[in-house]
């Protein structure tokens, strides 16, 4: 299974200002995904970044809110711009391997 | 787009007791997949149902898949106190994304 080692585990913010999350894997992968996840609600997926093009984003999010670096197979950034007390949340990094997901310990950021 | 409905969103049982959560898409999937998170924890996968009709077993965990591969549920046997957490559903319509449903917390009092 892919160990992914996710940091910074948690940070408080000043609003206006961004964060960077950063999220490596053990193992090469095609795919890495990006979560918000409110506190007490589910995971609701921010993007799919794949090596060498653009990350795909969902519904609601959008690349200069959200800029993500895929830059090899092992290792992506999700970075949260301007950042503003309503992106004051869980962000969670995602591999899939064989039919499964695993996740990062999650980056628990305040924003104030 | 893809909506996975899950319920209940809450349940508080005594040890012992059986539960079982209920997940329900707008679509139909390609696979279903079930993770468990503890409080303060990351989501941690469970299994994965792929087969109309599947039901697959974990020691005292059962799953089902719906024929129509548009439900699925998860039933605890027995509750023990280290079951408690909140157990989420996701859909995967066969594009690699997974859409989750909104999670069922589960409290066992011993």
């Amino acid at each position: 299974s892919a160990v992914i080692s996710q940091k910074p585990s948690r940070d408080i913010c000043q609003r206006g200002t961004s964060l960077t999350i950063q999220c490596q894997v053990d193992s090469q992968v095609t795919m890495m995904f990006w979560y918000r996840q409110q506190p007490g609600q589910s995971l609701t997926l921010i993007a799919t970044a794949n090596q060498g093009s653009e990350a795909t984003y969902e519904s609601g999010f959008v690349i200069d809110k959200f800029p993500i670096s895929r830059p090899n197979l092992t290792f992506s950034t999700l970075t949260v711009s301007n950042m503003s007390p309503e992106d004051s949340s869980i962000y969670l990094c995602s591999v899939a391997e064989l039919g499964r997901s695993f996740f990062g310990q999650g980056t628990r950021l305040t924003v104030v | 787009g893809q909506q996975v409905m899950q319920i209940p969103q809450y349940q508080h049982v005594q040890e012992g007791e059986d539960f079982t959560t209920y997940c329900n898409s707008s679509t139909t999937l390609s696979n279903i997949q079930w993770y468990k998170q503890r409080p303060g924890g990351h989501p941690v996968f469970l299994i994965q149902l792929v087969k109309s009709g599947e039901v697959k077993k974990q020691k005292r965990l059962t799953f089902q898949f719906g024929e129509a591969k548009k439900n699925s549920s998860l039933h605890i046997t027995a509750t023990q106190t280290t079951d408690v957490g909140t157990y989420f559903c996701a859909g995967d319509s066969g594009y690699s994304t997974l859409t989750f449903g909104k999670g069922t917390m589960l409290l066992v009092s011993p």
